[in-house]
């Protein structure tokens, strides 16, 4: 599964666009890009998935560049709540006899202020 | 609202001991893990079951085994508790092939071994 890169920390207004970028340049042409997110002391959360259009859901959207080497998540309006640690996972799907495990970098720490 | 359950939240053991970490899921799904959580080092796959009876080791099985005997029970293991497996354990289950293959986690549970 290819790598990824994302910044450390990020600081985001409550009531604002919150834009999460992530690096993922050796991506191949079969994998996904996944977000999770994980808010303290509970388990992480899916977010939302892609592989090249971009997408939207009820909590966010995933911005997909046309070489794919990297992507964007964006909380269109961030809350209290939505502070949280936030990874990006490029993998190929789960098939039978594929280990169908996530690896989780260190993720992007989301503080939203007041 | 699916849902992925862990028997409990805080568990406290001693060196030696047995421990059983039980996860329950009520969404049908076929593919169950177990994942470990560490500050540092990520969410570090144990196993994972494609189907009932069914077991596969990940990056870290060493001391621990798992029983899966109903598709919607996965139970994790510890032989003989150590005090380096004091982690947060979390349980994940996800549908069977495909292209969407979303995790759905358990709050966790925060073992300590003494």
């Amino acid at each position: 599964d290819a790598k990824t890169t994302q910044p450390t920390s990020m600081d985001c207004a409550e009531g604002r666009a919150a834009n999460l970028p992530c690096n993922h340049s050796t991506i191949s042409g079969n994998e996904y890009v996944y977000w999770y997110r994980q808010i303290h002391s509970q388990g992480p959360q899916y977010i939302i998935h892609g592989l090249k259009n971009n997408e939207t859901n009820e909590m966010a959207s995933l911005i997909i560049t046309e070489d794919r080497k990297s992507s964007t998540l964006i909380l269109p309006h961030a809350t209290l709540r939505d502070t949280a640690v936030y990874y990006c996972i490029v993998r190929v799907p789960f098939i039978p006899g594929n280990t169908g495990k996530l690896i989780f970098g260190q993720g992007t720490t989301l503080q939203v202020k007041p | 609202d699916v849902k992925v359950t862990q028997s409990s939240r805080y568990l406290v053991k001693r060196t030696g001991e047995k421990v059983f970490l039980e996860c329950v899921q009520d969404m049908d799904h076929e593919n169950m893990f177990w994942y470990r959580q560490d500050p540092g080092l990520g969410l570090r796959l144990i196993y994972f079951s494609y189907d009932v009876k069914m077991k596969e080791k990940g990056d870290i099985p060493e001391g621990y085994s798992v029983s899966r005997e109903k598709k919607e029970r996965f139970s994790l293991i510890l032989e003989s508790a150590s005090t380096n497996q004091t982690s947060m354990y979390l349980c994940a289950s996800s549908r069977a092939g495909g292209s969407y293959n979303e995790q759905f986690f358990g709050p966790g549970t925060r073992l300590t071994v003494l």
